[in-house]
Parts: C-alpha cells; sequence; structure tokens
C-alpha cells in the first residue's frame, strides 16, 4: 500500500495563479482532510470530506475548494493564488471507527511557494 | 484563540535520558488527545493516544500522561533515542466521530549524543 500520496511535492506560483494539489489514498478511507502548516502555527484545517461527494469548511478555507469526486482522492484548488497561502499543506484520511476519533494518516506534504 | 498550546518550541534532551514534551488545552469538551511525531519533509505520523476516562496509557518507551483537572498532558519517552529527533503535535479532539482534532503548533525535540 502506498498510503497516503500528494502531488505535487514542490511548486512555485504568482499571484493570481491558480493551481490544484491531488491527493490520493489506497486505503479505502471513508474520512479526508486538507491541512495547511506554517511556521509557528502547527497544523490548520482548511476542508474536510466525511465521503464521496461531500464537502465541508474547516477551520480556514477561504481561498480554497476541494472536491471528492472519487472516494480515493480528494482535490485541493487555489483560484487566485495569494502570497499568504505560502505554506506546507498535507492531507490526511481516516476511517469511522466503533468510538471516538480516528487516527489520521498523512501523506508527505506539498510545498507550495507564491511570489 | 489557541486551544491547544505547546508553550515550548524546542526542546533538546541528552540521548538515553527522559524527554518530557508538555502539553495544555482550554476546552473542556476535549475527550481525546493525541501525539503525532513528525521528521522533516514527512507528513505527521501517529505516535499515541489517552481518552479522558484514563490517566496514563503506555506503548513502549512512550507514555502520556492525562491531568484533565489541569487540562495538562505530558509526553514521556524513556529511554531518548537519536531517531527521536523530530517535532511533536499534541493534539485534542471531542469524542464523536465527527469531531475535528485541534494540532498544538508543536515541539521540536533533540536528543543530543
Amino acid at each position: 500500500n502506498a498510503g497516503v500520496t500528494q502531488t505535487p511535492k514542490f511548486r512555485v506560483l504568482k499571484t493570481g495563479q491558480s493551481m490544484t494539489l491531488l491527493c490520493a489514498q489506497d486505503m479505502n478511507h471513508e474520512y479526508m482532510y486538507w491541512y495547511r502548516q506554517d511556521p509557528g502555527m502547527g497544523l490548520r484545517l482548511i476542508h474536510y470530506s466525511v465521503g464521496e461527494g461531500t464537502t465541508a469548511k474547516g477551520e480556514v478555507p477561504d481561498g480554497y475548494n476541494v472536491s471528492r469526486l472519487k472516494k480515493q482522492n480528494f482535490l485541493l484548488g487555489l483560484e487566485s493564488a495569494a502570497p499568504s497561502q505560502t505554506s506546507v499543506y498535507f492531507c490526511a484520511s481516516s476511517t469511522p471507527g466503533t468510538g471516538g476519533p480516528d487516527t489520521q494518516y498523512f501523506g508527505p506534504g506539498t510545498r507550495l511557494t507564491v511570489l | 484563540d489557541q486551544q491547544v498550546k505547546q508553550n515550548s518550541p524546542s526542546l533538546s534532551v541528552q540521548e538515553g535520558r527522559i524527554s518530557i514534551l508538555n502539553c495544555d488545552y482550554t476546552n473542556s469538551m476535549f475527550d481525546y488527545f493525541l501525539w503525532y511525531k513528525k521528521y522533516p519533509a514527512e507528513g505527521p505520523t501517529f505516535l499515541i493516544s489517552i481518552s479522558s476516562i484514563k490517566d496514563k496509557n503506555e506503548d513502549g518507551r512512550f507514555t502520556v500522561f492525562l491531568n484533565k483537572s489541569a487540562k495538562h498532558l505530558s509526553l514521556h519517552i524513556v529511554p531518548s533515542q537519536p531517531g527521536d529527533s523530530a517535532v511533536y503535535f499534541c493534539a485534542a479532539s471531542g469524542w464523536n466521530r465527527d469531531d475535528k482534532i485541534i494540532f498544538g503548533k508543536g515541539t521540536r525535540l533533540h536528543i543530543l549524543p
């Protein structure tokens, strides 16, 4: 199993450009998440999905859109990139268990720089 | 307002000694607490967790202690090894399956030879 993979690993954008980050998981997990990590800020939830065809906003959703057309994929889109979106983006997935929150499995991250 | 606080950005510990990483939280509704470990250029990986009905959970060299009245938890690593050098994130959540996990800012642990 590859677990959670993210494409691309690195990207440099100019202000105003758009791009899509792809997350794929092969663990048949129901839930998927997008986080961003900034220096000294920990991990902050951008958007998440509790199943194919569903998405919901997290803590910092502005400037991002997501789609979950297939259970194994979760896409994060930036329509008009801004320097404030320079960050490391992590995707994670989990599956609901019999009780309590579930362990999230993280991808290796995408380092995005917006100039 | 930070709901999960890790007040020490970094910590250095001699190899073989005990490493103690601390975490405080403010939300009394949190019922589940986790520690994640992160190496450079990799995603976080789950390390250990504890539910609010326990005050201690042990897994090999790693033990997490929970003091609900003080809203404080700590991760003990004994003995510390060079491979333990990483960033450790404390996280907390409610008990419902859809509750979001709130992460602290992390503590960078350096194990000194």
